[in-house]
């Protein structure tokens, strides 16, 4: 168990809407990663989030965004769903340079 | 470019069977390597972390090591509870992307493992 969990598990979205996943963190940990998994790939950065503020960001376009919140949950919002968004999404936390996740929203785009 | 390459993509052992998986990076500056194992439709699970050649770590029948270009897992004595595909990582001490704590990771190895 690493403490964090995320929510919805699994998702059915169609092209062009928008969609909303959450995570939350354990206590203490002030630093949020997202990540994209397709099927049969490692995880592909999105962007990362400390004390609330965007400090990195991977190769995705804008209409992938998040927010963090000071009780340690944080959200990842997706524009426009495009069929190639169809994947596994992570959230990690940090603690002492060591990224623990949780177990990820499937996330399916007709 | 700051790069992973695993390989094999995928191992199929008999249980008792040793084996080595492989992992080759470059990096502008290795922060830390990592190794997770991934179950089927789940979130990775850490393993370990490397932070410079010749450094080794070891978990029940996992033992992870490293050189300046490539880390192996070595699994000795695997038991079919072992399979799963197992992700290797890097994080760069360079700002990437403006941030330091992303991971690049490879796109693993698949181990099955046979009773």
């Amino acid at each position: 168990e690493t403490g964090v969990t995320q929510s919805p598990t699994h998702l059915i979205k169609t092209r062009g809407q928008q969609v909303t996943l959450r995570c939350s963190s354990q206590s203490g940990h002030n630093t949020v990663s997202w990540y994209q998994q397709a099927l049969g790939q490692g995880p592909q950065f999105i962007f990362q989030y400390y004390r609330e503020e965007e400090n990195g960001r991977g190769n995705f376009p804008p209409r992938f965004s998040g927010l963090q919140f000071p009780n340690y949950s944080s959200e990842l919002n997706v524009n426009a769903l495009e069929l190639d968004d169809s994947a596994l999404y992570l959230c990690a936390s940090s603690l002492r340079g060591r990224q623990f996740f949780g177990p990820g929203t499937r996330l399916t785009v007709l | 470019e700051d790069q992973v390459t695993q390989s094999p993509e995928a191992l199929r052992l008999q249980e008792g069977e040793s084996s080595s998986l492989n992992c080759s990076y470059t990096v502008s500056g290795l922060r830390g390597l990592f190794w997770y194992r991934q179950d089927p439709g789940k979130g990775p699970e850490f393993l370990f972390t490397l932070y410079s050649a010749g450094e080794e770590k070891e978990k029940e029948r996992l033992k992870a090591t490293l050189t300046k270009k490539e880390s192996f897992l070595h699994i000795t004595a695997p038991k079919p509870e072992d399979s799963a595909t197992y992700l290797c990582a890097v994080q760069a001490s360079g700002n990437y992307g403006g941030s330091q704590g992303n991971l690049i990771f490879g796109k693993g190895t698949k181990l099955s493992v046979k009773p």
